[in-house]
């Protein structure tokens, strides 16, 4: 099995730039997670997905940010306009319940100046 | 909701050295715990989990850890740590409404 798999690994982008980040993952697995994670915050979850459908997104920072799964196989998290204190390391992680593991994909390391 | 505790944030000790970290939650009902690791520029990875059983749960490379329950904890151990052991090492436990809530990490280094 690959694992999570994200993209890209590395976004470097001016503010005000639209931002999408995406992620595949590990097939079979019904939960999908959003998470953020900087020096100051550590990890922080933004949104979760059940089945496809949003379940929690009171982790969202501001309307700025939004998050879609269109099918089992795919998601986006979009920050637009994006803003230097976004800069983090964004990491989607799945899980085939909800209090079960939960898998990490690599990264994406956001850099907006 | 779910709280997760980790102390003593930064840990500095020496190879070969014992390692032991402390996890505390606060929700009182049926728990699925976890340790995760995270290599410095690396994703998180599962080290441990107790979901039931023998209370004591073996890990990779070594780790062990200590679900009590009455103390609320989960603490994680290793005898002799090595410079690979340096890491940001997260507790995550299960809440009410069955999300995961993970602590805020413990950075330890590992000194050859």
């Amino acid at each position: 099995d690959a694992g999570v798999i994200q993209s890209p690994r590395h976004e470097v982008t001016e503010m005000g730039q639209e931002v999408t980040l995406r992620c595949k993952p590990i097939s079979g697995h019904d939960y999908l997670f959003w998470y953020r994670q900087t020096m100051m915050r550590g990890l922080e979850l933004l949104i979760y997905f059940n089945n496809n459908v949003p379940i929690d997104d009171s982790g969202m920072p501001e309307d700025r940010f939004s998050a879609k799964m269109p099918n089992a196989s795919f998601s986006t998290l979009k920050i637009q306009p994006s803003e230097p204190r976004d800069s983090a390391v964004y990491f989607c992680a799945s899980s085939p319940r909800l209090a079960d593991t939960q898998y990490f994909g690599p990264g994406t390391r956001l850099t907006v100046l | 909701a779910q709280s997760v505790s980790q102390h003593n944030h930064h840990v500095i000790l020496s190879e070969a050295a014992s390692l032991e970290l402390g996890c505390n939650y606060s929700y009182g009902g049926t728990v699925n715990l976890f340790w995760y690791v995270q290599y410095p520029g690396q994703h998180l990875q599962l080290l441990l989990k107790y979901f039931s059983g023998d209370p004591l749960v073996k890990g990779i490379k070594g780790f062990e850890a200590e679900f009590i329950k009455s103390k609320f904890s989960f603490n994680l151990r290793k005898p002799s740590v090595q410079w690979s052991d340096t890491a940001e090492y997260f507790c995550a436990v299960n809440g009410p409404t069955g999300r995961l809530a993970f602590g805020k990490g413990n950075q330890v280094v590992v000194i050859p």
